[in-house]
């Protein structure tokens, strides 16, 4: 399969503390992007990191890449109950088109 | 609102049968693409369409079949439903091909098979 694996499958914070989920992926990629879903909804973009890319920010934010170890991670700074969701990289092949989807890690950040 | 439009949004049929979900994409959006997501399987890519043609394949079953229409709205058929099928299945959509952006997503239809 040529889809992302994230790291951990669920994690449980309090508010104010930093998250971080981790990406692997199997083959080359043009970019790998990250979604978040809210329970039961549909997935909305956060970030993108093209493979030339190697760190990212978007403002609390922060992505890096590394392409030789085909592996990403994303990083929440001070975290509010309201980022309770799941998160899941998603990597973009060369070709365009397909984007595979990893399993998904569930955040929950405790008020 | 991502702009996707995705009817309908609940659906509960019988194993056997056949239902019929349709989505709606982005203005100016010529690329959609059809994900399920299962309990505990994550997204799986089923198929993408670009300009009423079929562009891309994923992991769809024979029983599963999909088409865009010249309105440029999309309908994925699913038939002889199992148990199994139920799931959320998710369109998105995304301006061109072949593309390498972000994608916007609908708000899914949720398909109950008992």
């Amino acid at each position: 399969s040529q889809q992302g694996e994230e790291d951990p499958q669920a994690l449980s914070i309090q508010e104010g503390e930093n998250a971080t989920m981790n990406c692997s992926y199997k083959t080359s990629i043009n970019n790998l992007q990250w979604y978040r879903q809210n329970s039961g909804r549909g997935l909305v973009h956060l970030i993108l990191i093209r493979s030339n890319e190697r760190e990212k920010h978007s403002g609390r934010l922060r992505v890096t890449l590394d392409t030789s170890k085909k592996s990403s991670s994303l990083l929440i700074t001070a975290s509010r109950a309201a980022d309770t969701a799941s998160y899941f990289c998603a990597t973009v092949l060369n070709t365009g088109n397909q984007f595979y989807f990893g399993t998904g890690t569930s955040l929950t950040v405790i008020p | 609102d991502s702009g996707v439009t995705q009817t309908p949004k609940h659906l509960i049929t019988a194993t056997g049968q056949r239902v019929t979900l349709r989505c709606s994409p982005r203005s100016g959006d010529l690329s959609v693409y059809w994900y399920q997501q299962s309990l505990d399987q994550g997204l799986q890519f089923l198929i993408q369409y670009y300009n009423g043609e079929e562009r891309a394949k994923g992991n769809i079953l024979e029983r599963f079949s999909a088409q865009q229409f010249p309105d440029l709205h999309s309908e994925l058929n699913l038939s002889s439903l199992e148990l199994g099928d139920s799931a959320l299945y998710f369109c998105a959509s995304s301006v061109g091909h072949p593309y390498t952006g972000e994608l916007f997503f609908g708000e899914g239809s949720r398909l109950t098979v008992l």
